[in-house]
């Protein structure tokens, strides 16, 4: 089935340091990636997405490259600040899952002053 | 656009106490998804809807959960009877449909539910 593996945290970076949390994936067929951000007692939000291969989502300065050659979809930022403080989940969707999101378990980012 | 709603925010409550937690999507949404979030195993979804219709519950983790969708702006995502291990953040969420290069799920906040 359908898998996600994403670094594993906490991660805490100081302001205006560079970010990367890996992600790789396992899936049927050519699925779909995204980012997705849940700020402190909040829902989830989407922040970016890649629907084929060599596509480069980005928003809000970060950015994520569909790796189709290693099943990879890293989330990159060139310099954090203390309001990227978050927990980023990479996620896939595929018609092997019957069009459900599978989510990794998560990445915790604290970001300091 | 309101976004996802759901109700209550926060819901504490006995074990053995039936719990119903209430979710309505974004109009015009056909998709609808309940996950439930626990720090042990992350997100997990339970059950997700399309034209109001059940498509997969293999999620729900056993037959004291139910869900419903009784219509296309409404479902509720029902514990009976509730144990402590229920305790959890649950979200619904919504989607436009289910594939497609928009794809998208808008989350709702969340229900915190403790059962003491």
């Amino acid at each position: 089935g359908d898998s996600v593996t994403q670094m594993e945290g906490p991660v805490t970076l100081s302001e205006e340091a560079f970010l990367t949390i890996n992600c790789t994936y396992t899936a049927t067929g050519y699925p779909s990636l995204f980012w997705y951000v849940q700020y402190p007692g909040e829902g989830l939000q989407l922040l970016l997405k890649a629907t084929k291969a060599d596509d480069k989502g980005s928003n809000k300065g970060f950015e994520a490259t569909y790796r189709k050659e290693t099943t990879s979809f890293h989330l990159e930022k060139g310099s954090v600040q203390v309001s990227d403080s978050a927990v980023y989940f990479c996620a896939l969707v595929s018609g092997g899952s019957n069009y459900k999101l599978t989510f990794g378990k998560g990445t915790l980012l604290t970001v300091n002053p | 656009d309101a976004g996802v709603i759901q109700s209550p925010r926060h819901e504490v409550t006995e074990m053995g106490q039936e719990v119903t937690l209430r979710c309505k999507p974004i109009s015009g949404h056909n998709s609808l998804f309940w996950y439930r979030q626990t720090m042990m195993r992350g997100l997990e979804l339970l059950i997700y809807f399309n034209n109001n219709v059940p498509i997969d519950d293999s999620g729900m983790p056993e037959d004291r959960f139910s869900a419903k969708m009784p219509n296309a702006s409404f479902s509720t995502l029902k514990i009976q009877p509730s144990e402590p291990r229920d305790s959890a953040v649950y979200f619904c969420a919504s989607s436009l449909r289910l594939a497609g290069e928009n794809y998208e799920q808008y989350f709702g906040p969340g229900t915190r539910l403790t059962v003491t």
